[in-house]
């Protein structure tokens, strides 16, 4: 168990509609990261969060949007949605550098089946 | 775009059996970590190399940073069916520590 907790585990849905995942990091840690892994790109860095603000922009489209709360959940919202965005989203989250090192730990993810 | 090859992209040995698997990159990272992901569960970190030429043994497994920072390999000894599962390098530059994937060996290791 990693300490980083994902909901829903399983998602279906139809094309066009939206979705929100959530995502609790381990206690204590203020980056969280999303991830998408699909079986034709691999494991893609979508964004980062850092205590609240935005800290870095991977490949993540315009349909897609995340936030961090103050209690430093995060959630993963997806819009629009196609076909092509089914896949599974990690969540992962990291404290500070100087205790933990470069340990980024990924919870188990949340499958988006998008029908 | 920095970009992460590995090779071989699946692989099936017997119990007993050594493997290595390959991470190569054009580009230099500041670090690069390896970690094993299990169906239905997310990447687990398995070690992290920072030093060009830094070897680190962790039990059966060998990894190894090339001495350019740009390559990395994972050797397993005496492989076990435990062992089996999805091996990912995975490079971060800088002090980001947002990962650039490669794009995974299956390692299936049969009794």
């Amino acid at each position: 168990d990693s300490g980083v907790t994902q909901t829903p585990k399983h998602l279906i849905t139809a094309t066009g509609q939206r979705v929100t995942l959530r995502c609790s990091p381990r206690s204590g840690d203020l980056s969280v990261y999303w991830y998408q892994q699909s079986l034709d790109q691999g494991l893609q860095f979508l964004i980062q969060y850092y205590n609240g603000e935005e800290r870095a922009k991977g490949n993540i489209l315009e349909r897609f949007s995340a936030q961090q709360f103050p209690d430093l959940h995060s959630e993963l919202n997806l819009s629009s949605l196609e076909l092509g965005d089914s896949a599974l989203y990690f969540c992962a989250s990291s404290g500070d550098r100087a205790l933990s090192g470069n340990t980024i730990y990924f919870g188990e993810g949340s499958w988006l089946t998008v029908v | 775009t920095q970009l992460l090859e590995q090779s071989p992209q699946f692989l099936s040995i017997q119990e007993g059996e050594n493997l290595t698997v390959y991470c190569n990159s054009s580009s230099v990272f500041s670090s690069l970590q390896w970690y094993r992901q299990e169906p239905g569960e997310g990447p687990v970190l398995l070690v992290t190399v920072v030093t060009g030429g830094e070897v680190k043994k962790l039990k059966r497994l060998t990894f190894q940073f090339g001495d350019a920072r740009k390559d990395s390999s994972l050797h397993i000894t005496a492989a076990q069916p435990g062992d089996t599962g999805l091996y990912l390098c995975a490079g971060s530059s800088g002090s980001a520590r947002q990962l650039t994937f490669g794009s995974g060996t299956q390692l299936t290791v049969l009794p």
